[in-house]
């Protein structure tokens, strides 16, 4: 789905850096979400934003920390990240969520690579 | 947590049938999702299902029990470009989407 964006695709930091990944959604929905997948791993959902608040937070480690400044912009900041934070970081948007058929639409990820 | 188990790998040859299963156990139920993802993409949503049956789509086609816990995703006249992997995805009592780790199908020619 080209309607969700992300930048950068690959990243590579040192575990004392300070980064930020960014996810924009051209399809006019209210719901945003950050996944992590892993190689062999089902998709672990991280954060959820509905009308800009967040309504979950799945237990993520604090050097992870969102921001969703409108319904339509989602970031990531990452800061002293660990080797095993390594994996594909897949933003996604639907319409409502919550709602049974409600359907997320997803970027093409970062590829993010901790040193 | 939520149980969403799928096969790892499977392989099948160009212009086959291949079917990949998904079971799950989950609290509650409110609809099931199948995606593709090819290597290196982001997934791609392929299918919904709520209702107990079989719903098609051109080559794919999806099917529920929920009595079961069971869903499979059948692809016809398979093609060289259908090989990706294939994400399992239920939405449980609190609306919440739990995936599976993803079936990996390789079409030879």
């Amino acid at each position: 789905e080209t309607g969700v964006t992300q930048t950068p695709r690959h990243l590579v930091m040192g575990m004392t850096n300070k980064k930020s990944l960014k996810c924009e959604q051209h399809l006019g929905h209210n719901a945003m979400y950050w996944y992590k997948q892993s190689a062999k791993k089902p998709l672990e959902l991280m954060f959820v934003y509905n009308f800009k608040e967040q309504t979950e937070n799945n237990s993520v480690p604090s050097r992870f920390s969102p921001e969703c400044p409108n319904s339509s912009h989602l970031f990531l900041h990452l800061h002293t990240l660990q080797p095993e934070d390594s994996a594909l970081y897949l933003c996604a948007s639907s319409q409502d969520e919550g709602k049974g058929a409600d359907t997320q639409y997803f970027g093409p990820g970062t590829r993010l690579t901790v040193l | 947590g939520q149980n969403i188990d799928q096969p790892t790998e499977m392989t099948a040859t160009e212009g086959a049938i291949v079917q990949i299963n998904c079971t799950y156990q989950t609290s509650g139920f409110n609809g099931l999702f199948w995606y593709q993802q090819h290597a290196g993409e982001a997934p791609t949503f392929l299918s919904y299902n709520v209702l107990d049956g079989l719903e098609e789509k051109g080559r794919f086609s999806s099917f529920l029990s929920r009595s079961k816990g069971y869903s499979y995703l059948l692809l016809k006249e398979l093609q060289m470009k259908d090989s990706a992997s294939y994400l399992c995805a239920v939405r449980d009592g609190d609306y919440k989407l739990s995936f599976g780790a993803g079936t990996t199908v390789t079409v030879r020619a």
